[in-house]
């Protein structure tokens, strides 16, 4: 079984402050992380994923995100927000395929940037 | 524009009704996945199909039934609907499902039920 929780459910940051965005997944298997972001009244966009090649993965819009598997977390980060990055953010687990593609996604966090 | 195209964007219904949701993933994906997002369950996986097959089953509820066609189009059946059936309803695609393949989301069907 897998499972994501994502601690707290709003963000607020002020403009060219760093934005972090906590995760933490449970997997019996090898996990796959993902973050995904979704802008209102719109589908979800992939941000990064892990895929066990590279513990820190960069991604698109300048965030990256770090694999620790000692502490299980997938946490998000970005040096420097910017007003486009308010938005809801998704951290989501998937096994290694198949039957198992499935992605298991936490309550998703609300991130606020103020001017 | 994910490639992932679903129809209707909102559909608006009285309990007891039956919609019918259609998605039309990305040209080549063969894997079709239907997630549903509400306030109170947050998204949460219903069903998934691979080249027409089934291939994997979330939280879906009886009531509710997805297929995956030859030209590899899918629709999900909402039958005997309840208030709380109320939610946005996403379909995915990916090109493969064995190892790590990007699923990419269609803009999601909005669904009342009044």
């Amino acid at each position: 079984a897998q499972s994501v929780t994502q601690l707290g459910s709003h963000v607020s940051v002020s403009e060219g402050a760093l934005v972090l965005l906590r995760c933490n997944y449970s997997s019996s298997v090898p996990p796959y992380l993902f973050w995904y972001v979704q802008y209102p009244n719109q589908g979800l966009q992939l941000l990064l994923k892990y895929t066990s090649a590279a513990t820190l993965v960069k991604g698109i819009n300048g965030f990256e995100a770090e694999f620790k598997k000692s502490e299980t977390s997938f946490h998000l980060t970005k040096p420097s927000a910017h007003m486009s990055d308010a938005a809801e953010y998704f951290c989501a687990v998937s096994g290694p395929g198949g039957a198992n593609s499935k992605l298991t996604f936490g309550k998703g966090i609300t991130l606020s940037v103020r001017p | 524009d994910s490639g992932v195209t679903q129809t209707p964007k909102h559909l608006i219904t009285a309990t007891g009704q039956r919609v019918t949701l259609r998605c039309s993933p990305r040209s080549g994906d063969l894997s079709v996945y239907w997630y549903q997002q509400s306030l109170d369950q947050g998204l949460q996986f219903l069903i998934q199909y691979y080249n027409g097959e089934e291939r994997a089953k979330g939280n879906i509820l009886e009531r509710f039934s997805a297929q995956q066609f030859p030209d590899l189009h899918s629709e999900l059946n909402l039958s005997s609907l309840e208030l709380g059936d109320s939610a946005l309803y996403f379909c995915a695609s990916s090109v493969e499902d064995r190892g790590v393949y990007e699923q990419f989301f269609g803009p999601g069907t909005r669904l009342t039920v009044l």
